[in-house]
C-alpha cells in the first residue's frame, strides 16, 4: 500500500515535443506529491509538487495533472529541450513523513 | 545561500568495514532525512531526524544508524559493510513543518 508505480521506464522525445510521465499510488492518505529531476552523479532536484485538493499545477513548461479518484498523477513537460534529458522521479508522502519514490523514468530529448 | 552539503562525495570501502557519512542541512532547516539510492532505482528512505530526535526509520537492518547534532548536521553510520550497501547515499533537509525536501548531491559508496 506504500508503493508508487511509475511509467514508462524510459522515454524518447524529439525537441519541442511533449514528454508525459505517469504515476499511480495506493495509499489514499498521501497528501503531497512532488516530482524530482536527477542528472547523472547528482542528487534529485525538486521540480514541482502538488496537493490532492488541486487537479492541476503549472510552473513554466512543467505541469502536474492530478486525478484523486483514479489515484494517479502525471508530469507533462511542454516544448521538451535536450537539457531536459535526465531521470525523473515521482514521489508521495504524508506531510513531513518519508518520501516514497517511484522507480524513475529516463527521458532523452533529441534535437 | 548554500544548499545541502554532503561529505565525502566518493568513498571506497572493503566488506566488513565501517563507514560514516556526513550531511549539513540548508541553514535554518531542522529536519534531515537519509535515503539510499541503488543504481537504476528510486531513493529508499532510511532515517528522518527532526530537532535531534529520530522521527522515522525505514526498512533497513540495525547495521544502519544515524544521529543529528545540536547544529542540525547529521551523520549516517553503516557497520559491517556488505557488497549490497554499494549505493548513492542522499541527505535531504526540510524547514521544519514544510514538506519541501531538498537533496544534497550524495555520497557514492562502493563496497569491494
Amino acid at each position: 500500500q506504500q508503493q508508487v508505480k511509475q511509467s514508462p521506464q524510459s522515454l524518447i522525445v524529439q525537441k519541442g515535443g511533449i514528454s508525459i510521465i505517469n504515476c499511480a499510488y495506493e495509499n489514499t492518505a498521501f497528501d503531497y506529491f512532488p516530482w524530482y529531476q536527477q542528472f547523472p552523479g547528482k542528487g534529485p532536484a525538486l521540480l514541482i509538487a502538488i496537493r490532492p485538493d488541486v487537479s492541476e499545477k503549472k510552473e513554466g513548461r512543467f505541469t502536474i495533472s492530478f486525478n484523486k479518484s483514479a489515484k494517479q498523477f502525471s508530469l507533462h513537460i511542454m516544448d521538451s529541450q535536450p537539457g531536459d534529458s535526465a531521470t525523473y522521479f515521482c514521489a508521495a508522502s504524508l506531510r513531513t513523513d518519508k518520501l516514497i519514490f517511484g522507480t524513475g523514468t529516463r527521458l532523452q530529448v533529441f534535437p | 545561500d548554500a544548499g545541502v552539503t554532503q561529505s565525502p562525495t566518493h568513498l571506497i570501502k572493503t566488506r566488513g568495514q565501517h563507514v560514516t557519512l556526513r550531511c549539513s542541512p540548508i541553514s535554518g532547516h531542522k529536519s534531515v532525512s537519509w535515503y539510499q539510492q541503488v543504481l537504476g532505482q528510486g531513493p529508499q528512505f532510511i532515517f528522518q531526524y527532526y530537532e535531534k530526535e529520530e522521527r522515522g526509520r525505514g526498512n533497513f537492518p540495525d547495521r544502519f544508524s544515524a544521529r543529528q547534532f545540536p547544529n542540525y548536521s547529521s551523520e549516517l553510520n553503516v557497520n559491517a559493510l556488505l557488497l549490497g550497501d554499494s549505493a548513492l547515499y542522499l541527505c535531504a533537509s526540510r524547514q521544519g513543518a514544510s514538506t519541501e525536501a531538498f537533496f544534497g548531491q550524495g555520497t557514492r559508496l562502493t563496497v569491494v
